[in-house]
């Protein structure tokens, strides 16, 4: 997770919004993903943003992209106690086909 | 719908000893991943397979080896174990391997003592 850098915890109450925020370094990045690993199980593609675009809503899921200063953002509302787990931002540099991701955010939420 | 299979779910293997794990990618999926995750950490990008063929490689170990076999399934191959072997290893697949979108398996967990 070297090139893509999360914050590692959020809190927040049942209801609220949370924003997850992150931001990567390589500018050739076609695609920006999103991430959900709950405990014990594998990782699950909650959505994903091309490069040439600056938002995308998916129901309760919100990305934001801004190109210029790298930063990718997630915003759920209404959070619920089942969306509790952690988020991995991830990217594909440039001239690989490997999924980066980054160190993880641990949403916790509150009832 | 069908999901990628990982085998086994847990495995413990004392230091020096060799591991296998297996993959089954979804029907269809041509591309396969392999994965490390250690406790708390990221899940670290080993090694992926294209059509049978080696596509790209990551942080893996000289000590593992992998390769994709003719029914698309996968094998990672670990050799003289060692305590920080230890961790989650996930397989993935994915259907077309330019986006990104990879569907994960539940994961094998090692614990090496």
């Amino acid at each position: 997770g070297e090139d893509v850098e999360q914050s590692l915890f959020l809190s927040v109450r049942e209801g609220d919004s949370s924003v997850i925020n992150c931001t990567y370094t390589d500018s050739s990045s076609t695609y920006l993903y999103w991430y959900k690993q709950e405990p014990g199980a594998g990782l699950q593609l909650l959505t994903y943003i091309f490069s040439n675009m600056d938002m995308k809503q998916d129901q309760r899921l919100t990305v934001l992209l801004n190109k210029k200063d790298k930063h990718l953002s997630l915003r759920i509302a209404d959070t619920q106690t089942g969306d509790s787990a952690i988020y991995f931002c991830a990217e594909i540099p440039g001239g690989y086909q490997k999924v980066t991701f980054g160190i993880g955010t641990k949403l916790q939420v509150i009832p | 719908a069908a999901g990628v299979i990982q085998s086994p779910r847990h495995l413990i293997k004392e230091k020096r000893e060799t591991a296998t794990l297996k993959c089954y990618p979804i029907p269809r999926h041509d591309t396969v991943y392999w994965y490390q995750q250690g406790p708390g950490q990221d899940p670290q990008f080993l090694i992926s397979f294209y059509e049978k063929m080696q596509s790209d490689k990551g942080s893996i170990p000289d000590r593992f080896s992998a390769q994709q076999f003719s029914d698309y399934h996968s094998e990672l191959n670990m050799s003289s174990l060692e305590l920080g072997d230890s961790a989650l290893y996930f397989c993935a697949s994915s259907l077309d391997r330019s986006t990104g979108e990879l569907f994960f398996g539940e994961g094998s967990r090692l614990t090496v003592l």
